[in-house]
């Protein structure tokens, strides 16, 4: 069974700092890897998807890196603001399996 | 007007009724998920759908039901509901096309379920 863990399970930083949020998963035979948000109460919005052939995707100020050999995924958020404070959640795409989450908090 | 819906958004029920939860999509994925997520468990897989004819358990399918009407509506149903399968619960799309963004899952924005 696939199992996917993000630690921490919470994290509070201040503004403007650059931050890395972890992803780790047991089965090297992952195909994809996905990184979500979710605000309280709300769905959850992709941010990134990695397809198992990348090493890594951007979009703005976030980066997300695959690293399959040793099982792990980050998720880099740069010069972080206030509206970055959510649930983070990874989605190992084999087994549509999720982790736990971060609940990141940034301090004005 | 939001790709995938689901209808409805809360709802309060009691032990032994049957529940049907709906999800409608617009953005003419073939594939479609069901979720529960439970303080301190995260979110479980329920049932997926790949197409039409195809139906496939997920992790927790004890105690719920899937139909598949057209590729646009999947609905989950709870037979006897029962007081743990009090959580929230989320539809989600994906398109296996080809491509950086392929199988990108999009959720609803969740219907919350309460049994009593």
């Amino acid at each position: 069974k696939q199992e996917v863990t993000q630690i921490p399970a919470a994290l509070s930083v201040p503004e403007g700092e650059n931050l890395v949020l972890n992803c780790s998963f047991t089965d090297s035979a992952i195909y994809n890897l996905q990184w979500f948000r979710q605000d309280p109460g709300k769905g959850l919005t992709s941010l990134l998807l990695i397809q198992s052939s990348q090493r890594e995707q951007t979009s703005g100020r976030l980066n997300a890196s695959l690293d399959k050999s040793s099982g792990r995924s980050t998720l880099y958020i740069a010069a972080s603001q206030p509206g970055d404070s959510a649930t983070y959640l990874c989605q190992g795409a084999q087994k549509l399996v999720f982790g736990q989450g971060t609940r990141l908090t940034i301090n004005p | 007007d939001a790709d995938v819906t689901q209808t409805p958004r809360n709802r309060i029920t009691k032990t032994g009724k049957r529940i049907m939860l709906e999800c409608s999509q617009t953005k003419g994925h073939d594939r479609m998920y069901w979720y529960r997520q439970d303080p301190g468990l995260g979110l479980r897989l329920i049932y997926y759908s790949f197409d039409v004819k195809d139906i496939n358990k997920g992790e927790i399918s004890d105690g719920y039901s899937v139909s598949r009407q057209a590729q646009a509506k999947f609905s989950l149903s709870l037979e006897s509901a029962i007081p743990n399968q009090t959580a929230l619960y989320f539809c989600a799309t994906s398109d296996p096309a080809p491509g950086l963004a392929a199988d990108t899952q999009y959720f609803g924005p969740g219907t919350r379920l309460t049994v009593l």
